[in-house]
């Protein structure tokens, strides 16, 4: 199986800064990973998948990089609503995991 | 507008079943892969199973395996998860979400219902 390994576990900032939060894979996923954000209460919702690419609706202060085992999530300039969880994913063989995923909280 | 909308979840006993379904609008169904995804209390997300469009592929989280079923009725645009012998590890919120294929990752999901699975 392979393990996803999210850093940090808490990132605190405020409005206006930008975020980098990091995703490490055991082994090599290629290009096949996927970012999350969570606010409390609600389901997940798809921001990146395929390592670079955003989702229908998303803004372009998100992005993502990387590929093999080191991926990043960069939010250029946080807006208030952007203060949730955020998860990494990937699919080997047709089975998904996830990351512990990263808190992002206002400072 | 893709719509996901689990029911079933309750409160049940340890070794009981629950059977889990979520019902598809709002996209062609029967061409998409679909998997379910649960979040413990105050925990992180964890896939436990996903089924393809025909239902002749089905894979599991090993901590399922044996004891969940996932099926899918493409007549009725509906996913169900069986649940047997549950434990308390079990309680969660489990959430359906739609799989895209070629694109690896779940892009549309349910509001999740909740298993709660205690004496």
């Amino acid at each position: 199986e392979i393990v996803l390994t999210q850093s940090p576990a808490t990132l605190s900032l405020s409005p206006g800064e930008r975020a980098t939060l990091s995703c490490r894979a055991s082994q090599s996923v290629s290009s096949y990973l996927a970012w999350y954000q969570q606010k409390p209460g609600q389901a997940p919702r798809l921001l990146i998948y395929d390592a670079s690419n955003r989702a229908t609706g998303i803004p372009a202060r998100f992005s993502g990089s990387g590929s093999g085992t080191d991926f990043t999530l960069t939010i250029s300039s946080l807006e208030p609503e952007d203060f949730a969880v955020y998860y990494c994913q990937q699919r080997s063989n047709w089975r998904y995991t996830f990351g512990q995923g990263t808190k992002l909280e206002i400072k | 507008e893709v719509q996901l909308v689990e029911s079933g979840g309750g409160l049940v006993q340890p070794g009981g079943s629950l059977r889990l379904s979520c019902a598809a609008s709002g996209f062609t169904f029967s061409s998409y892969w679909m998997s379910w995804v649960r979040q413990a209390p105050g925990k992180g997300l964890e896939w436990v199973a996903n089924i393809k469009q025909d239902g002749s592929e089905k894979y599991y989280v090993d901590s399922v395996k044996g004891r969940f079923t996932i099926s899918r009725d493409n007549a009725k645009n509906s996913l169900y998860l069986q649940m047997n012998s549950l434990r308390a590890e079990d309680t969660a919120v489990y959430y359906c979400a739609r799989d895209p294929g070629p694109v690896a990752a779940l892009d549309y999901w349910g509001q999740g219902t909740l298993v709660t699975v205690s004496s």
